[in-house]
């Protein structure tokens, strides 16, 4: 079965800060897709990122970056110099590369970023 | 992307009475997923829904109590029948980019459900 772990259940910074959120998965297949998700305090959830299990090459956008790491079955999330707008629930997601793409969610991870 | 709309964006609902849920999409899609998420949870999925064919339903969840209609590729409905409180959620539809081969949902605003 597949399953999704975010250890962290709420991280404050302070702005300007680095701060990474941690996703840990398992699965059994070889082939499957990761991915982060925003959730903002008005609740829509907006796509981030999507990475295949084939690609362990990290990936920078702006202010965001990514580790995935097969060996450790981790992708984590880093938002350099955060800022107040980044403020959110966080959801790392796993799902099958096969077949309709069942999305299985982490907990997320709430990040408070202050002034 | 696409883009999703849903409605309502938020209702107060009683108990025992039943709310239909709106996803509209502005394009074609083949498949369309709905998913709930209860307060201060994570999200959890319903059912997908394929345009004429029934819904299939994840485990925890019957037709009975979440009926979905697909009767397009742009449309879908869910409804949430014979409400209790424990039904007060945030309900999402989803759908897979119409570009295929990206494999990517993308989710609509949500409508935020709370059932006294």
């Amino acid at each position: 079965a597949q399953k999704v772990t975010q250890a962290q259940t709420e991280i404050s910074v302070v702005e300007k800060e680095d701060v990474t959120l941690d996703c840990v998965y398992e699965t059994r297949d070889t082939t499957y897709y990761l991915f982060w998700y925003k959730q903002p305090p008005s609740g829509e959830l907006v796509f981030l990122i999507r990475r295949n299990s084939f690609d362990e090459q990290n990936e920078i956008s702006g202010r965001y970056s990514w580790n995935f790491q097969k060996s450790t079955s981790s992708f984590n999330f880093t938002i350099t110099a955060s800022q107040v707008v980044d403020s959110a629930v966080y959801f790392c997601a796993l799902s099958e590369a096969t077949g309709f793409q069942k999305l299985v969610f982490g907990t997320g991870t709430r990040l408070l970023v202050s002034p | 992307s696409a883009v999703i709309s849903q409605k309502p964006s938020r209702d107060i609902c009683q108990r025992g009475t039943s709310l239909t849920i709106q996803c509209q999409v502005d394009s074609q899609v083949t498949m369309m997923f709905w998913y709930r998420q209860q307060p201060g949870q994570s999200l959890t999925l319903i059912a997908t829904a394929n345009q004429g064919s029934e819904a299939t339903y994840e485990s925890g969840f019957v037709i009975d109590k979440f009926p979905i209609s697909r009767p397009n590729l742009t449309f879908s409905t869910l409804t949430v029948s014979n409400m209790s409180p424990e039904d007060s959620s945030i309900y999402l539809c989803s759908v897979e980019s119409p570009n295929s081969g990206t494999d990517t949902q993308y989710f609509g605003p949500g409508t935020r459900l709370t059932v006294l």
